[in-house]
């Protein structure tokens, strides 16, 4: 089945404490981009990668750091987390970054206190 | 960042009635998407415009894109309980940054049986 995974689902951790949320797809799709979703403010695009080793900030890319080593996957970190970081994070892809529909995952929770 | 503006926030409506959303901007998309998005669930896409003045009909949802590629909008004709939802919009700029993806805040509607 095609999808994008994210994981973990739910997290609650403490400030300062580096965390990683993964996010694989199996559908060789080269664009990949995570969002954070707040109430008020919608989705708004942290980074996204064209695809292997090629990234780019969108919106709000302060506190985080993504990196595409392999197609499949795009792991977002939080080097040193905040409560301000507190939100729905959403990792997606697209065949490619043009108008392609993009692919969400389920969404990871991460409560930072 | 460039902004995009889309209307009404929330939305509730009876059975039957007809409702449209806007999605607006100062500046020109490449292209524009539909998504709709279910709690707990990360957004699906609706429908991809490209050309200006380009109508695309999915059932019972009428998607338009501008003739001057500035703005969007989505009618739901005899609404159903079944459309209740969050609908975002989301565009691609003319231009530099063109991979990057804006989306707008979101329409929430709720249809009442």
């Amino acid at each position: 089945e095609a999808q994008v995974t994210q994981n973990p689902r739910y997290l609650i951790t403490v400030t300062g404490k580096k965390l990683t949320v993964t996010c694989s797809q199996n559908m060789n799709h080269e664009y990949m981009s995570w969002y954070r979703q707040d109430p008020g403010l919608g989705l708004r695009q942290i980074y996204y990668s064209m695809n292997v080793e090629v990234t780019d900030k969108g919106d709000v890319p302060e506190g985080y750091k993504v990196s595409r080593k392999e197609k499949r996957n795009f792991p977002l970190i939080l080097e040193s987390p905040s409560p301000n970081q507190t939100s729905l994070y959403f990792c997606a892809s697209s065949l490619r970054g043009d108008y392609q529909p993009q692919h969400f995952g389920d969404g990871t929770r991460l409560s930072i206190l | 960042t460039q902004l995009l503006e889309q209307s009404p926030q929330f939305l509730s409506i009876q059975e039957g009635e007809n409702l449209t959303v806007y999605c607006n901007s100062s500046s020109v998309f490449s292209s524009l998407q539909w998504y709709r998005q279910e709690p707990g669930e990360g957004p699906v896409l609706l429908v991809t415009v490209v050309t200006g003045g380009e109508v695309k009909k999915l059932k019972r949802l009428t998607f338009q894109f501008g003739d001057a590629r500035k703005d969007s909008s989505l009618h739901i004709t005899a609404a159903q309980p079944g459309d209740t939802g969050l609908y975002l919009c989301a565009g691609r700029y003319s231009g530099a940054g063109s991979y990057q993806l804006t989306f707008g805040k979101g329409t929430k509607l709720s249809v009442i049986p």
